[in-house]
């Protein structure tokens, strides 16, 4: 299973766009990257999942380059209740078990 | 999506002691997992449970810790046996359903606190 970095913390403005860039240098071919995001005292929720370009819904784009070796979550004008920990998480997909392995997450802290 | 519960939503146990955590799924779901949080921490897989089979555990749990039952497609059991206060811990289940890509739903978590 590809072992994901990402960077600890972010600090945000409410209003602003958040990008959280997460590293998977050792993805495999039948990998998709999925990005989590969790509330205290919550499970963490699905946010949206891609495996190559671009995929966009409603509450976040994810931009994954050609080689697939990282991966960028987008949060457009993020709001203080957008203040979460975001996984990041590669894992395969295709109807494999598709064990999640959870890395330290991104704690996003939005001011107002 | 899937609708999950679990139940109880948090417990204050004494040492030595045993907690069943239940998980329940609004549909049938092939795969089921059940995760521990400790306090800060990230989530870490403690075993998948398997339908009419032993649950497959990772590195670092036993089942004669954590003894995991799944009688149907839609219910799940964890069992944190013999419990000391480093299992103080959030206990989340989640659930998998297959059909294109694959996405887990997670419960609400069982907060368990072990004095």
């Amino acid at each position: 299973l590809a072992k994901t970095t990402q960077p600890i913390s972010m600090d945000s403005y409410e209003g602003q766009e958040v990008n959280i860039t997460c590293s998977h240098n050792n993805i495999a071919t039948n990998d998709y990257i999925t990005w989590y995001q969790q509330f205290p005292s919550q499970g963490p929720r699905f946010i949206i999942q891609g495996y190559k370009t671009k995929v966009t819904n409603e509450v976040a784009s994810l931009f994954i380059p050609a080689d697939r070796k990282s991966s960028t979550l987008s949060l457009p004008r993020v709001s203080l209740s957008d203040t979460a920990v975001y996984y990041c998480l590669v894992a395969q997909g295709g109807g494999a078990t598709n064990k999640l392995i959870f890395g330290t997450g991104t704690l996003l802290a939005v001011q107002p | 999506s899937a609708v999950i519960s679990q139940k109880p939503s948090r417990d204050i146990c004494q040492r030595g002691t045993s907690l069943t955590i239940q998980c329940q799924v609004d549909s049938q779901v092939t795969m089921m997992f059940w995760y521990r949080q400790q306090p800060g921490q990230s989530l870490t897989l403690i075993a998948t449970a398997n339908q009419g089979s032993e649950a497959t555990y990772e590195s670092g749990f036993v089942i004669d810790k954590f003894p995991i039952s799944r009688p149907n497609l839609t219910f799940s059991t964890l069992t944190v046996s013999n419990m000391s206060p480093e299992d103080s811990s959030i206990y989340l289940c989640s659930v998998e359903r297959t059909g294109g890509q694959e996405t887990q739903y997670f419960g609400p978590g069982t907060r368990l606190l072990v004095l």
